[in-house]
């Protein structure tokens, strides 16, 4: 079955620093993959998505990258604001044998925060 | 204007009971979720219609039942509460069912079973 691996967290940086969440994927087939964020007492909001090898998402500094030969897409910023205090959730999308897709499945969220 | 709402927001409730929380997305989309968040937040898919018609169904106990009276609703009604129901419901939308569309979350709705 489809699955996602992410670091969990808490993760804790110093406002301006780089910032890389991991994810790896297994799915059958060509996947999308998404990068979602989760404000505090909020719903989700798509951040970044790709949905074929080597694309590059991009959104508010964030970026990520398909790579199919590491099944990878991890999320980077340069230099993260404290407004940037989430949790982040790695999810894919593939087509299953009826041909519609599976829906997302997420990985387990990582929490974000940053300290002025 | 709000592209995926649900109500309520908020309920608590007592075991036993039977609960409802509707959904409605304006965004002329075709298909539609239900998720569950749990404590620790995780999420996972509950269901899922393309036109009214359920496409996904997980393993999910039956007392949850969808229903999707119009491809623009789907509710989700709970019977016998328990109290390993207490999660957040996010009811979500996308244009159709093929993988590579953004899907789009609604605000959630907070269940918690005393």
């Amino acid at each position: 079955g489809n699955s996602v691996t992410q670091m969990e967290g808490p993760v804790t940086l110093s406002e301006e620093a780089f910032l890389t969440i991991n994810c790896t994927y297994t799915a059958t087939g060509y996947p999308s993959l998404f990068w979602y964020v989760q404000y505090p007492g909020e719903g989700l909001q798509l951040l970044l998505k790709a949905t074929k090898a080597d694309d590059k998402g991009s959104n508010k500094g964030f970026e990520a990258t398909y790579r199919k030969e590491t099944t990878s897409f991890h999320l980077e910023k340069g230099s993260v604001q404290v407004s940037d205090s989430a949790v982040y959730f790695c999810a894919l999308s593939a087509v299953h044998s009826g041909g519609g897709a599976d829906g997302l499945t997420f990985g387990k969220g990582t929490h974000l925060i940053i300290q002025p | 204007d709000t592209a995926v709402s649900q109500t309520p927001k908020y309920l608590v409730t007592q075991m036993g009971n039977d609960k409802s929380i509707k959904c409605e997305q304006n965004l002329g989309h075709d298909t539609m979720y239900w998720y569950k968040q749990d404590s620790k937040k995780f999420l996972k898919i509950m269901f899922s219609y393309n036109n009214k018609e359920l496409i996904i169904n997980e393993t999910v106990p039956n007392r949850f039942s969808p229903k999707s009276p119009d491809k623009a609703h789907l509710n989700l009604h709970i019977n016998s509460l328990e109290l390993g129901d207490s999660a957040v419901y996010f009811c979500a939308s996308s244009q159709d069912a093929s993988s590579g569309n953004t899907i789009y979350f609604g605000e959630g709705s907070w269940l918690t079973v005393v």
